[in-house]
Protein backbone atom coordinates (compact mmCIF):
# COMPACT_ATOMS: atom_id res chain seq x y z
CA UNK A 1 0.00 0.00 0.00
CA UNK A 2 1.15 3.48 -1.30
CA UNK A 3 2.26 5.76 2.12
CA UNK A 4 1.62 9.41 2.11
CA UNK A 5 3.15 11.59 -0.85
CA UNK A 6 4.39 14.95 -0.44
CA UNK A 7 5.30 17.53 -3.30
CA UNK A 8 6.88 18.69 -3.92
CA UNK A 9 9.94 17.74 -1.72
CA UNK A 10 11.99 20.70 -1.92
CA UNK A 11 11.33 24.31 -2.61
CA UNK A 12 13.02 27.60 -2.42
CA UNK A 13 10.45 30.45 -2.46
CA UNK A 14 11.40 34.92 -2.19
CA UNK A 15 9.85 36.40 0.77
CA UNK A 16 6.81 37.72 -0.07
CA UNK A 17 5.69 35.06 -2.73
CA UNK A 18 3.15 32.23 -1.88
CA UNK A 19 3.62 28.33 -1.86
CA UNK A 20 1.25 25.29 -2.30
CA UNK A 21 2.11 22.28 -0.87
CA UNK A 22 0.26 18.95 -1.55
CA UNK A 23 -0.44 15.79 0.78
CA UNK A 24 -2.06 12.55 -0.83
CA UNK A 25 -3.08 10.55 1.77
CA UNK A 26 -2.73 6.48 2.34
CA UNK A 27 -5.73 4.94 0.41
CA UNK A 28 -8.67 4.94 2.55
CA UNK A 29 -7.64 7.40 5.17
CA UNK A 30 -9.80 10.47 5.43
CA UNK A 31 -8.49 13.12 7.71
CA UNK A 32 -5.64 14.76 6.86
CA UNK A 33 -2.99 17.16 9.22
CA UNK A 34 -0.64 19.41 8.72
CA UNK A 35 2.78 20.00 10.65
CA UNK A 36 5.56 22.69 10.82
CA UNK A 37 9.03 21.20 11.90
CA UNK A 38 11.57 23.58 12.08
CA UNK A 39 14.71 23.29 15.16
CA UNK A 40 13.72 25.65 17.54
CA UNK A 41 9.95 25.15 17.60
CA UNK A 42 9.59 21.22 17.14
CA UNK A 43 6.61 19.89 15.55
CA UNK A 44 3.59 22.37 15.50
CA UNK A 45 0.25 21.39 14.85
CA UNK A 46 -0.88 23.32 11.92
CA UNK A 47 -4.79 22.27 10.43
CA UNK A 48 -6.72 18.85 10.43
CA UNK A 49 -8.89 18.23 7.21
CA UNK A 50 -11.72 15.28 7.57
CA UNK A 51 -14.04 15.29 4.75
CA UNK A 52 -13.42 18.53 3.07
CA UNK A 53 -13.67 20.16 6.15
CA UNK A 54 -11.13 21.99 8.37
CA UNK A 55 -11.86 20.36 12.14
CA UNK A 56 -9.11 21.32 14.01
CA UNK A 57 -7.09 24.56 13.63
CA UNK A 58 -3.37 25.09 15.81
CA UNK A 59 -1.93 28.66 16.26
CA UNK A 60 -0.82 30.24 13.09
CA UNK A 61 -1.87 33.26 11.49
CA UNK A 62 -4.52 33.35 8.82
CA UNK A 63 -1.12 33.47 5.83
CA UNK A 64 -1.51 29.90 6.47
CA UNK A 65 -4.40 28.05 5.06
CA UNK A 66 -5.40 24.65 3.25
CA UNK A 67 -8.12 22.98 1.69
CA UNK A 68 -9.08 19.35 1.21
CA UNK A 69 -10.46 17.77 -2.05
CA UNK A 70 -13.24 15.05 -2.30
CA UNK A 71 -10.65 12.45 -3.07
CA UNK A 72 -8.88 13.12 0.48
CA UNK A 73 -5.92 14.53 -1.13
CA UNK A 74 -4.88 18.14 0.70
CA UNK A 75 -2.94 21.16 -0.19
CA UNK A 76 -2.09 23.69 2.36
CA UNK A 77 -0.94 27.42 0.82
CA UNK A 78 1.15 29.80 2.81
CA UNK A 79 1.07 33.52 1.85
CA UNK A 80 3.28 36.74 1.85
CA UNK A 81 6.28 34.36 3.21
CA UNK A 82 8.34 35.55 5.55
CA UNK A 83 12.00 34.00 6.32
CA UNK A 84 10.92 32.65 9.66
CA UNK A 85 8.32 30.17 7.40
CA UNK A 86 11.06 28.00 6.34
CA UNK A 87 10.93 24.90 7.67
CA UNK A 88 10.19 21.26 6.81
CA UNK A 89 6.30 20.99 6.52
CA UNK A 90 4.55 17.60 7.00
CA UNK A 91 1.72 16.21 6.39
CA UNK A 92 -0.10 12.99 8.41
CA UNK A 93 -3.02 10.95 7.42
CA UNK A 94 -5.50 8.75 9.68
CA UNK A 95 -7.81 6.45 9.07
CA UNK A 96 -10.52 8.99 10.93
CA UNK A 97 -10.85 11.99 12.89
CA UNK A 98 -8.73 12.21 16.66
CA UNK A 99 -7.11 8.74 15.99
CA UNK A 100 -3.00 9.99 15.72
CA UNK A 101 -2.03 6.56 17.25
CA UNK A 102 -2.58 5.58 13.74
CA UNK A 103 -1.15 8.68 12.17
CA UNK A 104 1.37 8.22 8.54
CA UNK A 105 3.54 11.17 8.14
CA UNK A 106 4.91 11.35 4.90
CA UNK A 107 8.43 12.43 3.80
CA UNK A 108 7.90 16.24 4.09
CA UNK A 109 8.43 19.25 1.95
CA UNK A 110 11.15 21.65 2.91
CA UNK A 111 10.53 25.18 2.38
CA UNK A 112 13.59 27.58 2.50
CA UNK A 113 11.99 31.57 2.46
CA UNK A 114 15.39 33.69 1.04
CA UNK B 1 6.53 27.03 30.71
CA UNK B 2 5.63 24.33 27.73
CA UNK B 3 3.79 21.15 28.21
CA UNK B 4 6.38 18.54 27.11
CA UNK B 5 9.87 19.17 28.20
CA UNK B 6 12.14 16.85 25.89
CA UNK B 7 16.00 15.68 26.88
CA UNK B 8 17.21 18.33 23.99
CA UNK B 9 20.59 16.09 23.02
CA UNK B 10 22.27 15.41 20.93
CA UNK B 11 23.01 11.87 22.38
CA UNK B 12 26.56 9.69 20.68
CA UNK B 13 26.72 6.41 21.81
CA UNK B 14 28.69 3.42 20.98
CA UNK B 15 27.25 0.46 19.52
CA UNK B 16 25.45 -1.76 22.00
CA UNK B 17 25.01 0.39 24.57
CA UNK B 18 21.37 0.69 26.26
CA UNK B 19 20.01 4.25 25.10
CA UNK B 20 17.65 6.41 27.44
CA UNK B 21 15.39 8.76 26.07
CA UNK B 22 13.34 11.01 28.87
CA UNK B 23 10.57 13.49 28.26
CA UNK B 24 8.68 15.08 31.20
CA UNK B 25 5.17 16.93 30.87
CA UNK B 26 2.72 18.90 32.78
CA UNK B 27 -0.94 18.35 30.96
CA UNK B 28 -2.51 16.02 33.16
CA UNK B 29 -5.21 15.37 30.79
CA UNK B 30 -2.51 13.20 28.18
CA UNK B 31 -3.74 9.82 28.30
CA UNK B 32 -1.61 8.08 25.40
CA UNK B 33 2.15 8.61 25.61
CA UNK B 34 4.03 7.65 21.93
CA UNK B 35 7.32 7.71 20.71
CA UNK B 36 8.29 8.79 16.88
CA UNK B 37 11.51 7.91 15.33
CA UNK B 38 12.48 10.53 12.30
CA UNK B 39 15.18 9.28 10.32
CA UNK B 40 17.08 12.11 8.30
CA UNK B 41 14.63 13.50 5.45
CA UNK B 42 11.78 11.18 6.12
CA UNK B 43 8.57 12.02 8.01
CA UNK B 44 8.20 10.60 11.68
CA UNK B 45 7.22 7.77 11.89
CA UNK B 46 5.20 5.74 15.04
CA UNK B 47 7.24 3.29 16.92
CA UNK B 48 5.56 2.92 20.21
CA UNK B 49 2.53 3.92 22.39
CA UNK B 50 1.00 3.25 25.72
CA UNK B 51 -2.10 4.86 27.75
CA UNK B 52 -0.69 3.19 31.42
CA UNK B 53 1.58 3.84 33.77
CA UNK B 54 4.19 1.03 33.45
CA UNK B 55 6.82 -0.44 30.90
CA UNK B 56 6.09 -1.39 27.37
CA UNK B 57 8.52 -3.89 25.40
CA UNK B 58 8.66 -4.20 21.75
CA UNK B 59 12.06 -6.30 20.82
CA UNK B 60 14.95 -3.63 21.42
CA UNK B 61 12.83 -0.87 22.73
CA UNK B 62 11.08 -0.18 25.77
CA UNK B 63 8.54 2.44 26.82
CA UNK B 64 7.65 3.47 30.62
CA UNK B 65 5.43 6.26 31.41
CA UNK B 66 5.11 7.38 34.77
CA UNK B 67 2.13 8.94 35.35
CA UNK B 68 2.58 9.91 39.28
CA UNK B 69 6.08 11.61 38.44
CA UNK B 70 4.60 12.96 34.36
CA UNK B 71 7.74 11.29 33.06
CA UNK B 72 8.04 8.98 30.10
CA UNK B 73 11.04 7.31 28.66
CA UNK B 74 12.03 5.35 25.67
CA UNK B 75 15.16 2.33 26.47
CA UNK B 76 16.62 1.13 23.43
CA UNK B 77 18.69 -2.26 24.24
CA UNK B 78 22.07 -2.67 22.01
CA UNK B 79 21.55 -0.10 20.07
CA UNK B 80 23.07 -0.10 16.57
CA UNK B 81 24.02 2.21 13.84
CA UNK B 82 20.32 2.19 12.05
CA UNK B 83 18.98 3.38 15.57
CA UNK B 84 20.69 6.76 14.72
CA UNK B 85 17.50 9.31 14.56
CA UNK B 86 15.36 11.89 15.66
CA UNK B 87 13.17 10.58 18.35
CA UNK B 88 10.44 12.71 19.32
CA UNK B 89 7.83 12.04 22.27
CA UNK B 90 4.58 12.78 21.69
CA UNK B 91 1.39 13.06 24.30
CA UNK B 92 -2.65 12.86 23.29
CA UNK B 93 -5.70 13.53 25.73
CA UNK B 94 -7.75 11.58 23.30
CA UNK B 95 -9.67 14.72 22.61
CA UNK B 96 -7.75 16.47 19.74
CA UNK B 97 -4.52 16.47 18.31
CA UNK B 98 -1.07 14.83 19.66
CA UNK B 99 1.39 17.70 21.09
CA UNK B 100 5.42 16.81 20.63
CA UNK B 101 8.38 17.10 22.15
CA UNK B 102 11.22 19.06 20.48
CA UNK B 103 13.05 15.58 19.32
CA UNK B 104 16.34 14.27 20.58
CA UNK B 105 18.89 13.21 18.48
CA UNK B 106 20.65 10.05 18.55
CA UNK B 107 24.03 8.71 16.61
CA UNK B 108 25.11 5.60 17.42
CA UNK B 109 28.99 5.05 16.77
CA UNK B 110 30.15 1.84 15.04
Amino acid sequence: KAGVTQTPRYLIKTRGQQVTLSCSPISGHRSVSWYQQTPGQGLQFLFEYFSETQRNKGNFPGRFSGRQFSNSRSEMNVSTLELGDSALYLCASTPALGVDTEAFFGQGTRLTVV
Amino acid sequence: QKEVEQDPGPLSVPEGAIVSLNCTYSNSAFQYFMWYRQYSRKGPELLMYTYSSGNKEDGRFTAQVDKSSKYISLFIRDSQPSDSANYLCAFNTNAGKSTFGDGTTLTVKP
